[in-house]
């Protein structure tokens, strides 16, 4: 049984562009949330989706986006990449809602360099 | 606002003694907590949650305090080892979300 997974695994981009970023939950997972860890930082919660909704969202511009597919995977979306957006991208599922159990699964992370 | 944060960067331990992490938090609406382990390259490693009705919870090697009145929280890990060696988080959910909040973690270095 395949835990998260994230791709890429490293990522450059230059300031201005546009990047995206995929996940997988685990198996059985229907709940993703994605986190952006500075260098020596915690994570930082950036939103949460839902059936395919965005439910949740912590303190990020509107740059930040996302997406949620029928088959629960999902995508962030930065646009016009600034340099403090370097950092390592982590994205976590969880059992669906109404479980008793607030446990995520993080994936490796996506490491985004902005020169 | 709501924090979570760390009193140590650095803990620096024997391998085979005891280690002790703690960690302060600012939401008293939080009511679950969250001991995270990450390795150099890896995403976050659930190692053992308490809830805010509890105290104490043990798991293997590992155990979890919570003093509610003081809004502290701590993992002894037991006879450490240097596969142990990580950064240390804890986090902490507020109220009926599944959005976690982290502290910014300590370094814990175990030498043979």
């Amino acid at each position: 049984d395949a835990g998260v997974t994230q791709s890429p695994t490293h990522l450059i981009k230059t300031r201005g562009q546009q990047v995206t970023l995929r996940c997988s939950p685990k198996s059985g997972h229907d709940t993703v949330s994605w986190y952006q860890q500075a260098l020596g930082q915690g994570p930082q919660f950036i939103f949460q989706y839902y059936e395919e909704e965005e439910r949740q969202r912590g303190n990020f511009p509107d740059r930040f986006s996302g997406h949620q597919f029928p088959n629960y995977s999902s995508e962030l979306n930065v646009n016009a990449l600034l340099l403090g957006d370097s950092a390592l991208y982590l994205c976590a599922s969880s059992t669906p809602q109404g479980m008793a159990t607030y446990e995520q699964y993080f994936g490796p992370g996506t490491r985004l360099t902005v020169t | 606002g709501e924090s979570v944060g760390l009193h140590l960067p650095t803990l620096s331990v024997q391998e085979g003694d005891n280690s002790i992490i703690n960690c302060a938090y600012s939401n008293s609406a939080s009511d679950y907590f969250i001991w995270y382990k990450q390795e150099s390259g890896k995403g976050p490693q659930f190692i053992i949650d308490i809830r805010s009705n509890m105290d104490k919870r043990q798991g293997q090697r590992v155990t979890v305090l919570l003093n509610k009145t003081v809004k502290h929280l701590s993992l002894q890990i037991a006879a450490t080892q240097p596969g142990d060696s990580a950064v240390y988080f804890c986090a902490e959910i507020s109220g009926a979300t599944n959005k976690l909040i982290f502290g910014t973690g300590t370094l814990l270095a175990v030498q043979p």
